[in-house]
C-alpha cells in the first residue's frame, strides 16, 4: 500500500465554480478525516467518517461543503459556489478505529480560487 | 474545548546545534499528544506521540518529547539538528468521544530554519 492518496494535487478554479477532491485512504483503515490548512495556520478538523458513516462535522463545514464516503472506501469532498476564502490546502487522513490509532496524512490538495 | 499553543513562529539554528520546540496544550482530560512535521508542499508526517506511560517519548529521526502535566507542555527536542530537519513542525492534541484520538487540534506551527 502506498499510503493515503489525494487527487488532484493542485486545483485552480474561478469563484462560483464547484470543485470536487478525492481521497483514497490506506485500504485497511476504517476511519477517514478531512482537514483544511490555510497559510500560516495549522490544519483544522472538518469532518470524519467511520466506514461509510459521517460521524462528525465541524462548524467550519458550511452548507456549501459536502463530503461522502460511499462503501467506506474512498471519499470525496465537494465545495459548491467556491469563494476566495476557500483557498487552502485540503488534507485527508486515515486510521484504524482504535483509541490509540495513528492517523496517516495524504499530501493534500491545494485549492486556489481566483 | 482543547487548544494548542506553539509560542515560536520561526526558529533558526545552526546545523549540529540542539533544538527545542515548545508546545503548550489545554485539555480537560488526559491528552493524546502528537508532533508532526511538514515539508513544503507535503502532507504531515508523524514524529512521535504520547498516549500514556513514560513521559519521555522517542520518535523517528532522532526526535524526543517530554510530557509535563504540571506545565501542560509537550516540548520537542533533538540533540543535534541536521540540515534536512528544516521544515514546519506542528504540535497537536487528540480528542473525541470515548477518549479516541480521531479529532486533532493543531497549533499554528513552528518553522525551523537550519543554517549550515
Amino acid at each position: 500500500d502506498t499510503g493515503v492518496s489525494q487527487n488532484p494535487r493542485h486545483k485552480i478554479t474561478k469563484r462560483g465554480q464547484n470543485v470536487t477532491f478525492r481521497c483514497d485512504p490506506i485500504s485497511e483503515h476504517n476511519r477517514l478525516y478531512w482537514y483544511r490548512q490555510t497559510l500560516g495556520q495549522g490544519p483544522e478538523f472538518l469532518t470524519y467518517f467511520q466506514n461509510e458513516a459521517q460521524l462528525e462535522k465541524s462548524r467550519l463545514l458550511s452548507d456549501r461543503f459536502s463530503a461522502e464516503r460511499p462503501k467506506g472506501s474512498f471519499s470525496t469532498l465537494e465545495i459548491q459556489r467556491t469563494e476566495q476564502g476557500d483557498s487552502a490546502m485540503y488534507l485527508c487522513a486515515s486510521s484504524f478505529a482504535s483509541t490509540v490509532a495513528q492517523a496517516f496524512f495524504g499530501q493534500g490538495t491545494r485549492l486556489t480560487v481566483v | 474545548a482543547q487548544s494548542v499553543t506553539q509560542p515560536d513562529i520561526h526558529i533558526t539554528v545552526s546545523e549540529g546545534a540542539s533544538l527545542e520546540l515548545r508546545c503548550n496544550y489545554s485539555y480537560g482530560a488526559t491528552p493524546y499528544l502528537f508532533w508532526y512535521v511538514q515539508s513544503p508542499g507535503q502532507g504531515l508526517q508523524l514524529l512521535l506521540k504520547y498516549f500514556s506511560g513514560d513521559t519521555l517519548v522517542q520518535g523517528i529521526k532522532g526526535f524526543e518529547a517530554e510530557f509535563k502535566r504540571s506545565q501542560s507542555s509537550f516540548n520537542l527536542r533533538k540533540p543535534s539538528v541536521h540540515w534536512s530537519d528544516a521544515a514546519e513542525y506542528f504540535c497537536a492534541v487528540g480528542a473525541g468521544s470515548g477518549g479516541s484520538n480521531y479529532k486533532l487540534t493543531f497549533g499554528k506551527g513552528t518553522l525551523l530554519t537550519v543554517n549550515p
